[in-house]
């Protein structure tokens, strides 16, 4: 039972442009959500996350919106840069995290 | 601080070999976690532990086991290796119950053979 899905594995952008991450979810007991980065060979950093009380937080270039209703969720990165090259993971968390299978995005220069 | 840190960065082992991968981390965090991540999916939780002496199972325990004497160190043990335990590792840290972020470390690439 996935309870954590993101069903693009990948996603290609031009530089300067949005950035578009989806994520649905299906526990609505879930009370916190998260996103990871990822890099070849590194470990999963922490990018940003939103209370499930929220339905937007920002920090910078990276913004997470919330849809309870739809448990969906979608990470939006303006402008694109290609540093942001890596995959991104959502993540779920109610005692424990339950993450997504991750979306490779790609920002082309 | 050095955060979370892993040995060995990769390893090869032969089907029925058994190993150790290690993790430290210099946080004094609480919470310490194991997942593996297979091509194309998520991490999977394998075990995870509250606090020195104390540990439980995750999602995905069989063929694994775990120990926490110190804060610091939580190594996973792979007893009799299986070619379905080629994955990556990575070990994760996270301060107290409340806290949400996890913090992991660079991981462990797991081939058997």
């Amino acid at each position: 039972d996935q309870q954590v899905k993101q069903n693009s594995p990948s996603l290609s952008v031009q530089e300067g442009r949005i950035s578009i991450l989806n994520c649905d979810y299906t526990n609505s007991m879930f009370d916190y959500f998260l996103w990871y980065k990822k890099y070849p060979a590194e470990g999963p950093t922490f990018l940003i996350s939103i209370s499930s009380i929220k339905d937007k937080n920002e920090d910078g270039r990276f913004t997470v919106f919330l849809n309870k209703s739809a448990k969906h969720l979608s990470l939006h990165i303006v402008p694109s840069q290609p540093g942001d090259s890596a995959v991104y993971f959502c993540a779920a968390s109610l005692s424990r995290l339950t993450f997504g299978e991750g979306t490779q995005l790609t920002v082309n220069p | 601080n050095a955060g979370v840190t892993q040995t060995p960065k990769f390893r090869i082992l032969k089907i029925g070999q058994s190993m150790t991968l290690q993790c430290t981390q210099d946080m004094n965090h609480n919470y310490m976690y194991w997942y593996r991540q297979d091509p194309g999916m998520g991490l999977k939780l394998i075990y995870y532990s509250v606090g020195a002496g104390i540990t439980d199972k995750g999602e995905v325990p069989n063929g694994y086991n775990v120990s926490r004497s110190t804060t610091e160190d939580f190594p996973l043990r792979l007893e009799l290796a299986a070619p379905s335990q080629t994955s990556v590792y990575f070990c994760a840290s996270k301060r107290v119950v409340g806290a949400k972020t996890q913090y992991f470390g660079p991981g462990t690439r797991l081939l058997v053979l």
